[in-house]
């Protein structure tokens, strides 16, 4: 069975940073491009990031680009991501999802970030 | 960017009854490779996301078979051939051909 666990989340205030894990299980790790989407309290899902199977290609939304780093442990079968200088705008439960061109997508349950004074 | 726009937002559907969504992107989604990369998610109430179809009418494994993705380019739809209770939530288009991703509105599904 594939399965993504997100840790990591809490509560931080505006400008501090929390670094998030997402630990797989149930396939190849390292065959897989993998990613991170966010969704605000009662909003749509926003994609965050993405990272290549060998960590060689990374990309970012425009709204965390330069404060959020994506990245990637294969040997730990773990992805991560680095956010600083958070805004209250980055309030959201934090999905890693995996969506292959082929068959198999999945996705973890998420871990909630709030950023609040 | 590309922008991935739903139609409707909100769909009332009887049980048993058919329902249709669509998805129109701002840009042709044919990748260069040939390839059409266009997915499309579902979210139960309270749980996370799951995708239902890659490259446009692919289903993925243990999505039963009233679901179904069809259309080309720019114009995408996902069809519930006959809507089960189980069906509620929104459901999302997502195009994985350009950078960056983005989805569309979410288009709200409940029962009538």
């Amino acid at each position: 069975e594939v399965l993504l666990v997100e840790s990591g989340g809490g509560l931080v205030h505006p400008g501090g940073s929390l670094r998030l894990s997402c630990a797989t299980s149930g396939f190849s790790f390292s065959n897989y491009g993998i990613n991170w989407v966010r969704q605000a309290p009662g909003k749509g899902l926003e994609w965050v990031s993405s990272i290549s199977s060998n960590s060689r290609s990374v990309f970012y939304a425009d709204s965390v680009k330069g404060r959020f780093i994506i990245s990637r442990d294969n040997a730990k079968n773990s992805l991560y991501l680095q956010m600083n200088s958070l805004r209250d705008e980055d309030t959201a439960t934090y999905y890693c999802a995996r969506w292959p061109q082929e068959e198999g997508g999945a996705w973890g349950q998420g871990t909630l970030v709030t950023v609040s004074s | 960017d590309v922008v991935m726009t739903q139609s409707p937002l909100s769909l009332p559907v009887t049980l048993g009854q058919a329902a249709s969504i669509s998805c129109r992107s701002s840009q042709s989604l044919v990748y260069s490779d040939g390839n059409t990369y266009l997915n499309w998610f579902q979210q139960r109430p309270g749980q996370s996301p799951r995708r239902l179809i890659y490259k446009v009418s692919n289903r993925d494994s243990g999505v039963p078979d009233r679901f179904s993705g069809s259309g080309s380019g720019t114009d995408f739809t996902l069809k519930i051939s006959r809507v089960e209770a189980e069906d509620v939530g929104v459901y999302y288009c997502m195009q994985g051909t350009h950078w960056p991703r983005t989805f569309g509105q979410g288009t709200r599904v409940e029962i009538k």
